[in-house]
């Protein structure tokens, strides 16, 4: 099946900074999505991008589906911004894959 | 619209005891999913369920089951419980556009926590 890997796997930014998280998959995907997972484990969707570029504030995300690979672009994190980033993957009508995801703090 | 929900939201269970969890999708959704989740293994698909039929499954041996009901419920059950089956289980149901430009959102439920003692 699609492998899904992420990196890096923890980052620590000051507030206000910003940041690139990277998502590599194996194969060719009709389903790409972001999630982020706050503290308290509710995992959110952030954007659903099997290609191009999407915007929403202060995130926005790019898939280049030919290199297989999608980045979310964190711009002037807050700590709000902290908690679990995934992406997941997948291709036809098989399930969604997971990465293992990048752990974000964000410190004031 | 209410959101996924999920009950019970926090279970304590001995090795050898079975449990059943409930999710209910957001109204319209026709499709659920179940997965686990652990600190080693991360998030693993379980099972996705669309108008009652079970579509998908994963790689969990036959001791977790589930099933969904004709309003899209789902019930997940695990039987002769594990210590190694203590972990956040999410459910999550899918709204999507069938027709091209082709939209899917995966909305999750707060989960339930499941500890094995």
């Amino acid at each position: 099946g699609i492998q899904v890997e992420q990196s890096p796997p923890d980052l620590i930014l000051q507030e206000g900074a910003n940041s690139t998280l990277r998502c590599n998959f194996s194969d060719s995907v009709n389903n790409l999505q972001w999630f982020h997972q706050n503290p308290w484990g509710q995992l959110i969707n952030l954007f659903y991008i099997p290609s191009g570029t999407k915007q929403n504030g202060r995130l926005s995300a790019t898939t280049v589906a030919t290199e297989r690979y999608s980045l979310l672009y964190i711009s002037s994190s807050q700590t709000t911004d902290s908690g679990v980033y995934f992406c997941a993957a997948r291709s036809g009508n098989t399930p969604l894959v997971f990465g293992k995801g990048t752990r974000l703090s964000v410190i004031a | 619209k209410a959101g996924v929900t999920q009950t019970p939201r926090y279970l304590i269970k001995t090795r050898g005891q079975q449990v059943t969890l409930s999710c209910s999708p957001i109204s319209g959704h026709r499709s659920v999913s179940w997965y686990q989740q652990t600190p080693g293994q991360g998030l693993q698909f379980l099972f996705e369920y669309f108008s009652e039929t079970q579509r998908n499954k994963g790689n969990f041996p036959g001791r977790f089951s589930g099933r969904q009901f004709s309003n899209s419920r789902s019930e997940m059950n695990v039987s002769t419980l594990e210590l190694g089956d203590s972990a956040l289980y999410l459910c999550a149901s899918r709204s999507g556009r069938a027709r091209y430009p082709y939209q899917e959102t995966q909305y999750f439920g707060p989960g339930t926590r499941l500890l094995v003692l």
